[in-house]
């Protein structure tokens, strides 16, 4: 069975803080690796699709990283916004499955 | 902008009764899916098409169905909903292989009484 385990489950930092969350997947058949913001009321939007070893991606104040061999990827927010408060999920796709597995999400606050 | 529209943002139905969610993308993507968000559960697939006519079952199809007749339009059917049925449901489209970014409509709510 293929999981997608996402840590913290949840997470309250102060303005300006910068903070990390973590994503675990199978390291076998390894096929792609996707971030997502979802906001409250709102549809959950992409913000990253990495798919090599090593790969490293970056939007403004918000990076990711991604270790296929051994099944993880850290985003990071460097400097946080209250407007980054959301649900930052991650899901992996095996090479073998046209499904995308989802993590359960980390919800960040971002305090003022 | 891509854009993913479903019919409904809020819905309302009886236990029993026949329900049709509706999601059009406007990008021509060859893949398209249909979730339900549970609190604590995440995102699980019901139902996926990569072509027109195609569908394929995901982790929970148990009392749903899909209906794929045009690109545009991925429909999710209800046949006879229930009280267990109510959730938030997301569709959504890519291009292509799972390589490239899904675009997620605006969610509907369906509670049924």
């Amino acid at each position: 069975i293929l999981n997608v385990e996402q840590s913290p489950q949840s997470l309250h930092v102060q303005e300006g803080d910068s903070t990390n969350f973590t994503c675990s997947f199978p390291s076998s058949n390894f096929y792609a690796l996707h971030w997502y913001r979802w906001e409250t009321a709102k549809s959950p939007e992409a913000l990253f699709v990495m798919t090599l070893n090593g790969d490293e991606k970056k939007k403004g104040r918000i990076s990711a990283t991604l270790n296929t061999k051994e099944g993880y990827s850290y985003l990071y927010i460097k400097g946080s916004q209250p407007e980054d408060s959301a649900t930052y999920l991650c899901a992996f796709s095996a090479g073998n499955n046209r499904k995308l597995i989802w993590g359960l999400g980390t919800s960040l606050a971002v305090n003022p | 902008d891509v854009k993913v529209t479903q019919s409904s943002r809020y819905l309302v139905k009886r236990t029993g009764e026949k329900v049709f969610l509706e999601c059009v993308q406007d990008m021509d993507h060859e893949n398209m899916f249909w979730y339900r968000q549970d609190p604590g559960l995440g995102l699980r697939l019901i139902y996926f098409s990569y072509d027109v006519k195609m569908k394929e079952k995901g982790d929970i199809p148990e009392g749903y169905s899909v209906s794929r007749e045009k690109k545009e339009r991925f429909s999710l059917i209800l046949e006879s909903a229930s009280t267990n049925q109510t959730s938030m449901y997301l569709c959504a489209s890519a291009a292509g292989p799972l390589n490239t970014e899904a675009f997620f409509g605006q969610g509907t709510r369906l509670t049924v009484v």
